[in-house]
Formats: structure tokens, sequence, C-alpha cells
């Protein structure tokens, strides 16, 4: 079974430019969160995506946005970037959340898109 | 491998040994608690989880522990071997929540 796929692995842009990350999540799965994680602020929750609506979103600035599609894969997109947006962004997903006996928080994590703003 | 985090604190373990992690949770609503492994240059793993109706739960080869009432979470692994070497990220949700919220993390430095 595929794992949780993310393109491109490394990138680097300019300060203004913007870019759009993907993520294929396991097949099944219809639950896609991002997070991005940092050296000094850790992995940071920034939106969780079921059925293509986004149900959660974490405290990030409108120039980080995302979308989901049909057939479960999702982007996103940091428009306008900053030096602070050089991150690795992970995404992850899961079959969905669960108040039952489920294992709500298993969570499968792609290796991440590292963004480096220059 | 690209380091995931430069200021964590650091555990520095004997192979062999027993290792504890610590990691204290911010929300009194969470009632869902996991860890995560997370190794150079990959994505965090699922280690295990455990709900807040229970105190204790056993994996292969490690353990966690809740204590509700001071909010504090630990994760307990057995003959520590080299393989553990990562960074561990304790995680708490809600169920009616959408989103898994990370703590800082730990380093495990694991001594031949």
């Amino acid at each position: 079974k595929a794992g949780v796929t993310q393109t491109p692995r490394y990138l680097i842009k300019t300060r203004g430019q913007q870019v759009t990350l993907s993520c294929s999540p396991i097949s099944g799965h219809r639950s896609v969160s991002w997070y991005q994680q940092t050296p000094g602020q850790g992995l940071q929750f920034l939106f969780e995506y079921f059925s293509e609506t986004q149900r959660n979103k974490g405290n990030f600035p409108g120039r980080f946005s995302g979308r989901q599609f049909s057939n479960s894969r999702s982007e996103m997109n940091v428009s306008t970037l900053e030096l602070g947006d050089s991150a690795l962004y992970l995404c992850a997903s899961s079959l969905g959340w669960s108040t039952g006996t489920g294992a709500v928080g298993e969570l499968f994590f792609g290796e991440g898109s590292r963004l480096t703003v220059l | 491998g690209e380091s995931v985090g430069l200021h964590l604190p650091t555990l520095s373990v004997q192979e062999g040994d027993n290792s504890i992690i610590n990691c204290a949770y911010s929300n009194s609503a969470s009632d869902y608690f996991i860890w995560y492994k997370q190794e150079s240059g990959k994505g965090p793993q699922f280690i295990i989880d455990i709900r807040s109706n229970m105190d204790k739960r056993q994996g292969q080869r490690v353990t966690v522990l809740l204590n509700k009432t001071v909010k504090h979470l630990s994760l307990q692994i057995a003959a520590t071997q080299p393989g553990d070497s990562a960074v561990y990220f304790c995680a708490e949700t809600y169920s009616s929540a959408s989103k898994i919220i990370f703590g800082s993390g730990t380093r495990l430095s694991i001594r031949p």
C-alpha cells in the first residue's frame, strides 16, 4: 500500500513569490491535514480537509490556503512568500475522525516538502 | 539527514536501558493523546495512543502513562536500541476536533 506522497520534496523560492505544494494521501483516506515544521516553532497545524471541506484551520495568515479534490488529493498554497515561511511542510492523511474505537490520531505523514525562501 | 529541531531538549540514554520521555499537555478538554516518532529526514510516525479514560497503555516495548490531574503524559521505551534514536512528540486532541496539536518534541540520543 503506497504511503503519503508529497511533491515537490525540495524547492527554493524568493520573497514575494507564491508556491503550491501537493499531497496524495493513502488510498481510502479521506482526511488530509497540513503542518508546518520549523526548528523554532515545532509542528504547527495549518488546516484539515475531509471530503473536500476544510473542517479546521490553524492560526496562520490568509496567505496560507489549501484545498482538497474529489479524489482526496490536496494542495496547499502560500502566496507572497516571506523569509519566515521557510520550513518543512508536512501532509498527513487518515481515515477520518471518529469518536468510536478507531485510532483517530493515527495520522500517516509524508516525508514533507522543504521550502526555502530567499 | 536534516535536523528536525535545533533547540530541542535532549535525553541521552545508554543502549539497553529504559527511556522515559515526558510531556505536559495544555488543553484540559483533550481526551485523546498520541506519541509520534520522527527520524531524521522523515515525517512523524505513530507509536502509541491513549484515551483519557485510561491511565496506562502498553505496546511493543513502549508504554504510555497519562496523568490527567497534572496534565502529564509520558512515554517509556524498554531496552532502548540504536533505532530508537529520533525526536519524539506528544500530541493531543479531543473527540469533536479535527486537528491534532503537537508538543515541542524531545530528542532521544542513544549511547553505545
